[in-house]
């Protein structure tokens, strides 16, 4: 347990399902972030979060839509997805963006099969 | 260009010494990380580097020369539990984080 906690573990949807990850950290973090790793590929970066507030969004298609009602929880809303969205979805979070070090706590993944 | 390149997969045997490359090349430079993640779980951060030379962590140890954007990660008296991806990535000078896609490293009997 890294203190990062992401539900479901493994998810499994046709193209035309809705659904939604959720992310939650007690860490006291300022931070949330969502990544996409994909077998063999670098991490992608979705989207930043820093004190509530957006900073990034790194040209990802509008089927993904993320949420963060607070500093402890972060969702990454799914529908009309694509099979090559299938996927490792990690959320992390850090004390927050700009700061020293920055070190990255991650949750230990949604895993996304779109069928 | 923004890239990093490491190696996909590397085999060392159980007690043994490894070394694992990152070579980058990146939009300024604001320090050096190295993760390591097991199958089916989260990331977990293992050394960070911002000034040249070796930071040295129990078996673990992280090299940095800034100058020839390199890194390379040490692991001595390797053990079984050794056995998982790392991830090395950097921060540029605008804090977004560049990533590898990680050195699988499978450690022998």
């Amino acid at each position: 347990e890294t203190g990062v906690t992401q539900t479901p573990r493994h998810l499994v949807m046709g193209m035309t399902n809705k659904k939604s990850l959720k992310c939650e950290q007690h860490l006291g973090h300022n931070a949330m972030y969502w990544y996409k790793q994909s077998a063999k590929k670098p991490l992608e970066l979705m989207f930043v979060y820093n004190f509530k507030e957006q900073t990034e969004n790194n040209s990802v298609p509008s089927r993904f839509s993320p949420e963060c009602p607070n500093s402890s929880h972060l969702f990454l809303h799914l529908h009309t997805l694509q099979p090559e969205d299938s996927a490792l979805y990690l959320c992390a979070s850090s004390q927050d963006q700009g700061s020293g070090a920055n070190v990255l706590t991650f949750g230990a993944g949604s895993r996304l099969t779109v069928l | 260009g923004q890239n990093i390149d490491q190696p996909t997969e590397m085999t060392a045997t159980e007690g043994a010494i490894v070394q694992i490359n990152c070579t980058y090349q990146t939009s300024g430079f604001n320090g050096l990380f190295w993760y390591q993640q097991h199958a089916g779980e989260a990331p977990t951060f293992l050394s960070y580097n911002v000034l040249d030379g070796l930071e040295e962590k129990g078996r673990f140890s992280s090299f940095l020369s800034r100058s020839k954007g390199y890194s390379y990660l040490l692991l001595k008296e390797l053990q079984m539990k050794d056995s998982a991806s790392y991830l090395c990535a950097v921060r540029e000078s605008n804090y977004q984080l560049i990533w590898g896609a990680g050195t699988k490293l499978i450690i022998k009997p």
